[in-house]
């Protein structure tokens, strides 16, 4: 197994530009979440899912939007980005919200 | 709002036991304690989770104190390997809403030669 795996693993992008950050799971899990970790702090919820077809804010979602389409599946787009948004993202899964979540390698994106 | 708190680093000997500890006097009845830990660079790797009775894994021991308020993550025969920041976590059991992790700056430790 793969585990969870995100593409790409790096990017820098200019200001405005717009780019899909792709997490997989092969592990057939219901929840997947995104994060942020910013440098010297611990991971941010952006935004996460319960389930194929759904999705639902956490504590930093602004700038970003999600979808679900496929369970194994779960994409973070920002749509106009900003220098705030440079940063480290993270996606994870779990079987359920109680178990433990299996984290991704990471993105790191840098915006100019 | 931190949930936890834990000292900032920590430095432990080489094949010594290191000795992790966490503050959680608001914990909820419904919430577990859950130890991450990251090594440089990488994603979060999950350690061990408890709601009131120690626990032990093939990685680690979890202590928590009677009252659950507060815990202490034990690794048994500290390696290098084991440099990283360590996070404890409270979660609920449970929730239906954001279920995700709350992450505060959690421990660096470093495991000396």
């Amino acid at each position: 197994n793969a585990g969870v795996t995100q593409t790409p693993k790096f990017r820098v992008l200019k200001t405005g530009q717009s780019m899909t950050l792709l997490c997989a799971q092969d592990m057939n899990h219901e929840y997947m979440y995104w994060y942020r970790q910013d440098p010297g702090m611990g991971l941010r919820l952006i935004h996460y899912s319960v389930g194929e077809g759904t999705t639902a804010k956490g504590e930093v979602p602004d700038g970003y939007n999600v979808s679900r389409l496929k369970k194994q599946n779960f994409l973070l787009g920002l749509e106009s980005a900003a220098p705030s948004q440079t940063s480290v993202y993270f996606c994870a899964s779990s079987r359920h919200s109680a178990y433990e979540q299996y984290f991704g390698p990471g993105t790191r994106l840098t915006v100019t | 709002d931190a949930k936890t708190t834990q000292p900032p680093s920590m430095d432990c000997a080489e094949g010594r036991a290191a000795n992790l500890p966490c503050n959680h006097s608001t914990i909820s009845g419904n919430e577990y304690v859950y130890w991450y830990r990251q090594i440089h660079s990488q994603g979060p790797q999950y350690i061990i989770h408890g709601l009131k009775n120690n626990e032990t894994n093939e990685m680690a021991s979890l202590i928590i104190t009677e009252d659950r308020k507060s815990s202490t993550l034990i690794l048994p025969h500290a390696t290098l390997r084991d440099t990283a920041v360590y996070y404890c976590i409270v979660s609920p059991i449970s929730g239906g809403g954001a279920d995700g992790l709350t992450f505060g700056k959690g421990t660096h430790l470093i495991i000396q030669p």
